[in-house]
């Protein structure tokens, strides 16, 4: 079985700040992995996910992700924040070339300081 | 294309009342799902479905049912609605479950259940 660790539930970055999202997975078998965003008051939507091939993921937005095997992980990064930014983040994982279902993790919060 | 649409959005109800939570979708996906959501707990699957007739358990599907009649619409039913209900719950639906096919998700209905 797979499963997902959002390491921070909440992280509070300055406008026009880099920001990352930490995303740590644990998997037997090879994953697919996925990053959703949550505006306020709104459902998911795919951010961004790693099927194979390059380990730099790009996404809308100007967010982007890495997928890093050996550390298990699929941080989630941008440059530079916008207000708009301001959303909760699900890193997302399920089990390659399987009819599995998607493992959510707990959500990180973007605050965008002003 | 409305994509996933979940009605209604926001309900409250008394203890032991009884409840459809609808959802539908028109994007002719075989798979959907219900998840709710609560706060710092990220998305538990509650039921999702392969397609018209075939409906399976998630991780917390206890005190809710669901049917798949049509391809189209997935309802959830709240039976004896307790407290610990009280969630927001969201509706999904994919092309195939999991692997590489991102879930499209309806805007979610805020329950509460005094």
């Amino acid at each position: 079985a797979q499963s997902v660790t959002q390491l921070d539930s909440q992280v509070p970055v300055f406008e026009e700040a880099p920001v990352e999202l930490r995303c740590n997975y644990s998997s037997s078998v090879s994953v697919y992995l996925f990053w959703y965003v949550q505006y306020p008051n709104q459902g998911l939507q795919l951010l961004l996910k790693y099927l194979s091939g390059s380990t730099l993921v790009k996404g809308i937005n100007g967010f982007e992700a890495e997928f890093n095997k050996s550390q298990t992980s699929f941080h989630l990064r941008k440059p530079s924040v916008h207000i708009s930014d301001t959303a909760e983040y699900f890193c997302a994982v399920t089990a390659m070339n399987r009819d599995d279902k998607i493992i959510f993790g707990k959500g990180t919060r973007l605050h965008i300081l002003p | 294309n409305a994509g996933v649409t979940q009605t209604p959005k926001f309900r409250i109800l008394k203890i032991g009342q009884s409840m459809t939570l609808q959802c539908t979708q028109d994007m002719n996906h075989n798979y959907m799902y219900w998840y709710r959501q609560d706060p710092g707990m990220g998305l538990k699957l509650i039921y999702y479905s392969v397609g018209a007739g075939i409906t399976d358990k998630g991780e917390v599907p206890n005190g809710y049912n669901v049917s798949r009649s049509t391809t189209e619409d997935f309802p959830l039913r709240l039976e004896l609605a307790a407290p610990s209900q009280t969630s927001v719950y969201f509706c999904a639906s994919s092309y195939s479950i999991g692997s590489r096919n991102e879930q499209f998700f309806g805007p979610g209905t805020r329950l509460t259940v005094l």
